[in-house]
């Protein structure tokens, strides 16, 4: 499978505590995006990342949000001190060099805060 | 701030019917796609359309981009239940970020 892949898919944590996801892109796809998605709602921008160069954050993105891209391939998304308002679907996609219109998603990872 | 709105936010038709769902903003995009999603994944990509007036067909889905490109529809032939879910669209400047709608929520009853 090329696909984006996220890990975990489902994530039930406690109010307070530090959750990672974590997702790994189409290979030799420069660009990663990072979305949160309400029950609801479209997908909402947080973050992106050009090789591992991360280019724009949404003020969505607070302090207690963090994301790295390390050596330009997987790519990690950190919540610290989670809260109930941080319950969403965290949604992954990256964009490849030639086709810059077209960015193809992973499955997601269900966060649901205690 | 670039926003798309979507309309109608839900619909639910016969098995057979035809339907037309837009996508709408104030702002021009250089591009416009559109996705479909079912519960519990991530999103689809459907097509991506570039020029202003441009048609796209997919089977018995067809798209266009409007003229000034800020609007865009989707029309289903035909729907069959398999064509249930979110179908949301994404506009783009460039191959920076993607601004999404809110989605329309399509329901096929057989």
């Amino acid at each position: 499978d090329t696909g984006v892949s996220q890990d975990p898919r489902h994530k039930i944590t406690k109010r307070g505590q530090n959750v990672t996801f974590r997702c790994d892109p189409i290979s030799e796809h420069n660009r990663l995006y990072w979305y949160r998605q309400t029950l609801g709602q479209g997908p909402e921008f947080l973050t992106y990342f050009q090789n591992e160069a991360q280019l724009e954050k949404s003020r969505l993105l607070s302090d207690r949000f963090s994301a790295e891209r390390p050596k330009g391939s997987f790519s990690t998304l950190e919540i610290q001190r989670t809260e109930q308002g941080d319950s969403a679907m965290y949604l992954c996609a990256s964009r490849g060099h030639e086709r810059i219109h077209e960015q193809f998603f992973g499955p997601g990872t269900r966060l649901t805060v205690l | 701030t670039q926003l798309l709105e979507q309309s109608p936010q839900f619909l639910s038709i016969q098995e057979g019917e035809n339907l037309t769902v837009y996508c709408n903003s104030s702002s021009v995009f250089s591009s416009l796609q559109w996705y479909r999603q079912e519960p519990g994944e991530g999103p689809v990509l459907l097509v991506t359309v570039v020029t202003g007036g441009e048609v796209k067909k997919l089977k018995r889905l067809t798209f266009q981009f409007g003229d000034a490109r800020k609007d865009s529809s989707l029309h289903i032939t035909a729907a069959q239940p398999g064509d249930t879910g979110l179908y949301l669209c994404a506009g783009n400047n460039y191959g920076q970020n993607f601004v999404f709608g809110p989605g329309t929520r399509l329901s096929v009853l057989p």
